[in-house]
């Protein structure tokens, strides 16, 4: 069964520094997103992607995010400068088509720590 | 703002009992509801789904049941077993606007079976 794969699953990084998360999502699929998850939390929406642009993104996604896609299969999100806050599970997802009904792959998850 | 919301944090049932899972919403304009069960580790698992012009959806040993009267959504769970446990979410999309991909998630509620 196609999944979405994410790495790392653990990424330890300092204050300041710059993270980049990979996405591989499911090969047909064509919309992507981006969401985070703060320890004990729900999880909320960050970015989504579809035709090399954002489509929408959260008050979340402020200019220290970027998101990619580099090549015909990586969907990346990128964090310019990491703060403590931004510590959490990030998700990617990616759905075959958008609109209302259509269902999100969820990714494993990449846990971000920020010392 | 408007939200999605769990009534109960935890929920403990015995292995073979039904589960209730509920959920409150707010947002009048929503179209469209998943439920979605995260296990230790894991991204979020589409289980059901259902549309804002239903009140009933079926699926194995899942039930989804929707009142917008009382805007609430819950999720039963027949003869609950051991590899039910796990913190279930219900979200929601709103099929207006631009707002058509992403979703709103509740804060989980951690459903653990004693066999």
């Amino acid at each position: 069964e196609p999944e979405v794969t994410q790495t790392p699953s653990h990424q330890v990084t300092q204050m300041g520094q710059e993270v980049i998360l990979r996405c591989v999502p499911i090969s047909n699929h064509l919309y992507f997103y981006w969401y985070r998850q703060i320890l004990g939390q729900k999880v909320e929406f960050l970015v989504s992607f579809y035709n090399n642009e954002i489509s929408e993104k959260s008050e979340i996604f402020d200019d220290q995010f970027s998101v990619e896609r580099p090549d015909g299969s990586n969907f990346t999100l990128k964090i310019r400068s990491t703060k403590l806050e931004d510590s959490a599970m990030y998700f990617c997802a990616s759905s075959a088509g958008t609109g209302v009904y259509n269902e999100q792959f969820f990714g494993p998850g990449t846990r971000l720590t920020v010392l | 703002g408007e939200s999605v919301g769990l009534h109960l944090p935890t929920l403990s049932v015995q292995e073979g009992d039904n589960s209730i899972i509920n959920c409150a919403y707010s947002n009048s304009a929503s179209d469209y509801f998943i439920w979605y069960k995260q296990e230790s580790g894991k991204g979020p698992q589409f289980i059901i789904d259902i549309r804002s012009n239903m009140d009933k959806r079926q699926g194995q040993r899942v039930t989804v049941l929707l009142n917008k009267t009382v805007k609430h959504l819950s999720l039963q769970i027949a003869a609950t077993q051991p590899g039910d446990s796990a913190v279930y979410f219900c979200a929601e999309k709103v099929g207006y606007g631009g707002s058509q991909g992403n979703l709103i998630f509740g804060k989980g509620t951690k459903l653990s079976v004693k066999p």
